[in-house]
C-alpha cells in the first residue's frame, strides 16, 4: 500500500530563516506531487505541483520555491522565511495515470514565522 | 479562474440529525468533485469522489450528489454522531490540458456533533 510522509512535524522559525520541507510517498511510482498551504482562515491553496523528478510548475508567486531531486520526494524551500510563511503545509499525490484519480495527502507540516 | 463557495461555514447539531453541507463552483469544466474530512491539526482524508458523469456517490452514512451543469454538490450525512465533527472540504479537479489533477478547494464547513 502507499503512504506518503512529511516532516518536520511542527517548526517554529524566526524571520530571515531559511526553510526546508520534506514529502516523501513510498509504495507508488512516478506519481503526481503536490504542495498546498492553508493559512489560518483561509483554505487550501496550491502552491506547487510536479509530474516528473526536475519538473516543477508554480501556481502562485512567491518567496518559496521546490524540488523534486528523486521520482518520490518532494521538497519545499525557502532562503528567507516571512511572517506571512506561516501556515500548514500539506503534500499531497496521485498516480498520475488518470487526471480523474483522487489526491492522498499527508500529515501536514505545521510552520510558525516569528 | 475556478471558484469553490461551500456553506454554511459552521454548522452545530445535536447527535442523531440528518444533515446537508452544500458545495458550489463557478465553471463546470471539472474532472471530479471530492469531499474531504479534516480533523483539527491533521492531514485531509478523502471521504467520497465524484467522477463527471456521475451523479452521486455513497460511502455508509455518507451520501455525494453532483448536479455539475448548475455547478454544486451536496454531501448528506445521515444520523450524525459526535465523531463526525471534523471541517468537511469541497475540492475540484479542474479540467484542462495542464490541470494535472490540480484541486480548487473551498474554505470547507465546521461541523460540531454535540451529544
Amino acid at each position: 500500500s502507499q503512504t506518503i510522509h512529511q516532516w518536520p512535524a511542527t517548526l517554529v522559525q524566526p524571520v530571515g530563516s531559511p526553510l526546508s520541507l520534506e514529502c516523501t510517498v513510498e509504495g507508488t511510482s512516478n506519481p503526481n506531487l503536490y504542495w498546498y498551504r492553508q493559512a489560518a482562515g483561509r483554505g487550501l491553496q496550491l502552491l506547487f505541483y510536479s509530474v516528473g523528478i526536475g519538473q516543477i510548475s508554480s501556481e502562485v508567486p512567491q518567496n518559496l520555491s521546490a524540488s523534486r531531486p528523486q521520482d518520490r520526494q518532494f521538497i519545499l524551500s525557502s532562503k528567507k522565511l516571512l511572517l506571512s510563511d506561516s501556515g500548514f503545509y500539506l503534500c499531497a499525490w496521485n498516480p498520475g495515470l488518470r487526471r480523474t484519480d483522487t489526491q492522498y495527502f499527508g500529515p501536514g507540516t505545521r510552520l510558525t514565522v516569528l | 479562474k475556478q471558484e469553490v463557495t461551500q456553506i454554511p461555514a459552521a454548522l452545530s447539531v445535536p447527535e442523531g440529525e440528518n444533515l446537508v453541507l452544500n458545495c458550489s463552483f463557478t465553471d463546470s469544466a471539472i474532472y471530479n468533485l471530492q469531499w474531504f474530512r479534516q480533523d483539527p491539526g491533521k492531514g485531509l482524508t478523502s471521504l467520497l469522489l465524484i467522477q463527471s458523469s456521475q451523479r452521486e456517490q455513497t460511502s455508509g452514512r455518507l451520501n455525494a450528489s453532483l448536479d455539475k451543469s448548475s455547478g454544486r454538490s451536496t454531501l448528506y450525512i445521515a444520523a450524525s454522531q459526535p465523531g463526525d465533527s471534523a471541517t468537511y472540504l469541497c475540492a475540484v479537479a479542474n479540467a484542462g490540458g495542464t490541470s494535472y489533477g490540480k484541486l480548487t478547494f473551498g474554505q470547507g464547513t465546521i461541523l460540531t456533533v454535540h451529544p
